[in-house]
């Protein structure tokens, strides 16, 4: 089955950690991005990518990193740097040039205490 | 003024009634149009894009869209209970450049029996 998957779906880490959430995706898509919510507020983008070995930031880029070293696979790291790291993480990819439709994976529930 | 707004709600519709979701836009050089579900706790899932103006059909949903007046709205018709879920409205902005999407926060839909 094609698809976008996030792993792991809920996650759990100290203050002061680093974390890094997993986003593969087997759709053949150029683009991946990165998106977090927080209860009651709209998607903000973190982090995409259109092609490997190319990202941009996006609205909220502080603290947290990313790689695309190959084209199915998008990290997010989130560092010890980032504030108010709890939230719902999302990742969504599309094809690319002419198709602008972004498709969604799971998510990954991240709480740090 | 935000880029995308959508009126928070809960919007409470009786099943079987049409739910008329609306969404504006302050990008007069936004060119495509985008409509997610998203059910508590999951991720959100496209159920209708369009890019023209007028009026785009898929079984019981039809996006609407008037760039003239920075709308886009979409119409269930014939509610479920199923249907109760958050609708987020994301808009590709001229501005964002590539296939970045702005979303609104989201309209809370309840369809009761």
């Amino acid at each position: 089955d094609g698809g976008i998957t996030q792993s792991p779906k809920y996650l759990f880490r100290k203050e002061g950690q680093n974390v890094t959430l997993s986003c593969e995706q087997n759709l053949n898509h150029d683009a991946m991005y990165w998106y977090r919510q927080d209860p009651g507020q709209g998607l903000r983008l973190i982090y995409y990518s259109q092609i490997v070995n190319d990202f941009q930031k996006g609205d909220i880029a502080e603290g947290y990193s990313v790689s695309r070293e190959k084209k199915e696979s998008f990290p997010l790291t989130v560092t010890s740097a980032q504030k108010n790291p709890t939230a719902f993480y999302l990742c969504a990819s599309t094809a690319g040039a002419g198709g602008n439709e972004q498709y969604f994976g799971p998510g990954t529930r991240l709480t740090v205490t | 003024q935000k880029e995308v707004e959508q009126n928070s709600g809960p919007l409470s519709v009786p099943e079987g009634a049409i739910a008329s979701l609306n969404c504006t836009y302050s990008d007069r050089g936004s060119q495509s149009f985008f409509w997610y579900r998203q059910y508590s706790g999951k991720s959100p899932e496209l159920i209708m894009f369009i890019y023209s103006n007028g009026d785009k059909e898929d079984g019981r949903f039809t996006a609407q869209l008037n760039k003239a007046s920075q709308y886009v709205s979409l119409l269930i018709r014939d509610s479920q209970p199923s249907d109760s879920a958050t609708y987020l409205c994301a808009v590709n902005t001229a501005a964002g450049g590539g296939n970045k999407l702005t979303f609104g926060t989201g309209t809370q839909l309840k369809v009761e029996l």
